[in-house]
């Protein structure tokens, strides 16, 4: 099965300082990837879709100047939380599309942010 | 779009075989209906999907009423490594099969 991977699993920062989480698809290449947020007991929440080569689209109520995506390659794309507050403390899961018949969705392990 | 609704939990004993269910009345006929579970502090994981016919894989069985306006996921003989959240999405072919995650149902497996 199609692998994905996600850098950091985890990571603690600082109010105000800027964090970056990149998501890799291992053994397919994508030309999508989708960004969520999950808050704890809460479903997965839709952040962005990110395509490679071109501009991430947001989602209603998403800033776009305080998470950053950039989609560079076929297999990463990243996404940076700048200016971290506490309330951005979350879980952080992206995924991957493989091109198919009906376009398989791949999960990675999600990165869990605490904002101190 | 098209929403699911399912039960918020449902618990089930080891070893027994379990059925978790998904109404999705307006359902088009383009929609496929997606299982993902996500087990704790994970990403979600798929699980099966499927259009119309009834469907089976090394994980789990999707039953698709007649008319497709319910579904039900079948584990066969739940384990304690089942226990998840699991999602019934419906993805709409032309948009590119966009997830959008409900609230899922919690299933509990107790020993």
């Amino acid at each position: 099965g199609a692998v994905v991977s996600q850098h950091p699993s985890r990571v603690i920062c600082k109010s105000g300082t800027s964090v970056k989480i990149e998501c890799r698809s291992l053994d397919f290449q994508a030309t999508t990837m989708f960004w969520y947020r999950q808050f704890p007991k809460q479903s997965l929440m839709l952040m962005a879709t990110s395509n490679e080569g071109s501009k991430a689209t947001y989602e209603q109520g998403v800033e776009k100047d305080k998470f950053l995506i950039n989609h560079a390659s076929l297999t990463l794309s990243t996404l940076t939380v700048t200016s971290a507050h506490p309330e951005d403390s979350s879980f952080y899961i992206c995924s991957a599309r493989r091109t198919s018949s009906y376009n398989e969705q791949f999960f990675g392990p999600g990165t869990r942010l605490t904002v101190l | 779009d098209a929403k699911t609704t399912q039960p918020n939990s449902m618990e089930s004993n080891e070893e027994e075989p379990v059925h978790l269910p998904c109404n999705h009345s307006t359902i088009s006929g383009t929609d496929y209906i997606h299982w993902y579970r996500q087990l704790p502090s994970q990403g979600p994981e798929y699980v099966i999907h499927g259009l119309t016919s009834n469907v089976n894989n090394r994980m789990a069985s999707l039953a698709i009423a007649e008319d497709r306006k319910s579904s039900t996921l079948i584990l066969h003989r739940a384990t304690l490594r089942d226990a998840a959240v699991y999602y019934c999405i419906l993805t709409v072919r032309n948009a590119g099969n966009m997830l959008t995650f409900g609230g899922g149902t919690r299933l509990m497996v107790k020993p």
